[in-house]
């Protein structure tokens, strides 16, 4: 009965790099949603995904970042051209339904050198 | 503009005392609250919520205790263990996905 699953755990990319960070979901969970922690802050909701389609981005800027979840395979969070500012731990959670408890992941330490 | 507030930086309890934790919001809208824990380095774990037809909910060592007139809410965990030290968070939704989570408390139960 695997939890959330998020890879890499820690993830070093130099200025101008693209960040690819993956999420699968607790078993049976259709709803996937992307938060980002800044050190000292709370998550912030960053956008929410049921297969296939992406049912609230409001949280995410509008440049560069850009999430999906394909019919197969796990849930995609992609920073383009990331800068320091994108360092972070990004946490992925699911759940049931979209009003139910969500659950989180270990989250991906993404750090901009 | 933080929604959801958690003033408490930091709490030290004795083992065996009564931890309680504070979170203060501030949209009346919010109906429904979360308590997550969350040790360093791993994803927060759900622990407790309570929905604002209710005042109190209790699972095991952990209660949640809602005042909607005050938009308070607080954590209670009694009796405080080691293993409790961590950053706890609440978090408040209006019955949808889209929860506001506070910044965090973080507690330190001593042997």
């Amino acid at each position: 009965n695997a939890g959330v699953m998020q890879n890499p755990r820690h993830l070093v990319r130099r200025r101008g790099q693209e960040a690819r960070l993956r999420c699968s979901p607790m078993k049976g969970h259709s709803h996937v949603y992307w938060y980002r922690q800044l050190p000292e802050e709370g998550l912030k909701f960053m956008v929410y995904l049921q297969k296939e389609n992406i049912i609230d981005e409001s949280g995410m800027p509008k440049e560069r970042f850009s999430a999906e979840f394909p019919k197969e395979g796990p849930s995609i969070l992609r920073i383009q051209q990331v800068v320091r500012g994108d360092s972070a731990a990004y946490f992925c959670a699911s759940s049931l339904q979209s009003e139910y408890e969500q659950y989180f992941g270990p989250g991906t330490r993404l750090t901009v050198t | 503009d933080q929604q959801v507030k958690q003033n408490s930086p930091s709490l030290s309890v004795q083992e065996g005392r009564i931890s309680i934790l504070n979170c203060d919001y501030t949209n009346s809208m919010f109906d429904y609250f979360l308590w997550y824990k969350k040790y360093p380095a791993e994803g927060p774990t759900f622990l407790i919520s309570i929905s604002s037809i209710k005042d109190k909910n209790e699972d095991g060592r952990f209660t949640v205790f809602l005042n909607k007139s005050a938009k308070h809410l607080s954590l209670h965990i009694v009796p405080s263990q080691p293993g409790d030290s961590a950053v706890y968070f609440c978090a408040a939704g209006s019955g949808t996905y889209k929860y506001i989570f506070g910044t965090g408390t973080r507690l330190k139960v001593l042997a």
